[in-house]
């Protein structure tokens, strides 16, 4: 199974700051990635697929970018609805492995 | 509105089992391949099983593999996911998603999730 790491686990921003999420694949996975947000109690949501194509009706703060093994998701300008854990997914191969998710928490 | 609505869920002993039901409705349903994600208590998410369009294809997580049987009823508008043999590590919010890739032979991301329903394996 391909294993997806997530960093960092956690951070602290303030609303309007830029806040990058790394994403590894411990193999190639050539593009095969999604990302989604999950807020507490509530079902994940998906932002982005194909490493950077994003969802309808997902605001343009929201990006992608990456190749091979190593992705980024980017929130430009962090807003007070973004704050929710992100998970990575890569579906190049069966299993769909996620990353362990990465809790992005009010400064 | 597409919607995905999950049912079935609730506290079952070890050993014993369960069946999911996912109602869909707002999207043709039988063109769409589907999946079942589920996520332990303050864990992350893991994919449990796919199923293509027409049922042909289907998949399972080497954790449920033998367990768990993944179906659909195209006419109901309906998926499922009949859990047997239930353990105490199967506990955790079951999601029933649509996949967006449209490969129709494989998993891809998921566009559309349920509100998830809860199965608690305990004694």
């Amino acid at each position: 199974d391909i294993q997806m790491t997530q960093s960092p686990s956690s951070l602290s921003a303030s609303v309007g700051d830029r806040v990058t999420i790394t994403c590894r694949a411990s193999q190639g996975i050539s593009n095969s990635l999604a990302w989604y947000q999950q807020k507490p109690g509530k079902a994940p949501k998906l932002l982005l697929y194909a490493a950077s194509r994003l969802e309808s009706g997902v605001p343009s703060r929201f990006s992608g970018s990456g190749s091979g093994t190593d992705y980024t998701l980017t929130i430009s300008s962090l807003q007070p609805e973004d704050f929710a854990t992100y998970y990575c997914q890569q579906y190049y191969s069966t299993p769909g492995t996620f990353g362990q998710g990465t809790k992005v928490e009010i400064k | 509105e597409v919607q995905l609505v999950e049912s079935g869920g609730g506290l079952v002993q070890p050993g014993g089992s369960l069946r999911l039901s996912c109602a869909a409705s707002g999207f043709t349903f039988s063109s769409y391949e589907m999946n079942w994600v589920r996520q332990a208590p303050g864990k992350g998410l893991e994919w449990v099983s796919y199923i293509s369009s027409s049922g042909s294809t289907i998949y399972y997580a080497d954790s449920v593999k033998g367990r768990f049987t993944i179906s659909r009823d195209n006419a109901k508008n309906s998926l499922y996911l009949q859990m047997n043999s239930l353990r105490a590590e199967d506990t955790a919010v079951y999601y029933c998603a649509r996949d967006g890739g449209g490969s129709d032979i494989f998993a891809s991301y998921m566009d559309v999730w349920g509100k998830g329903t809860t199965v608690t394996v305990s004694s």
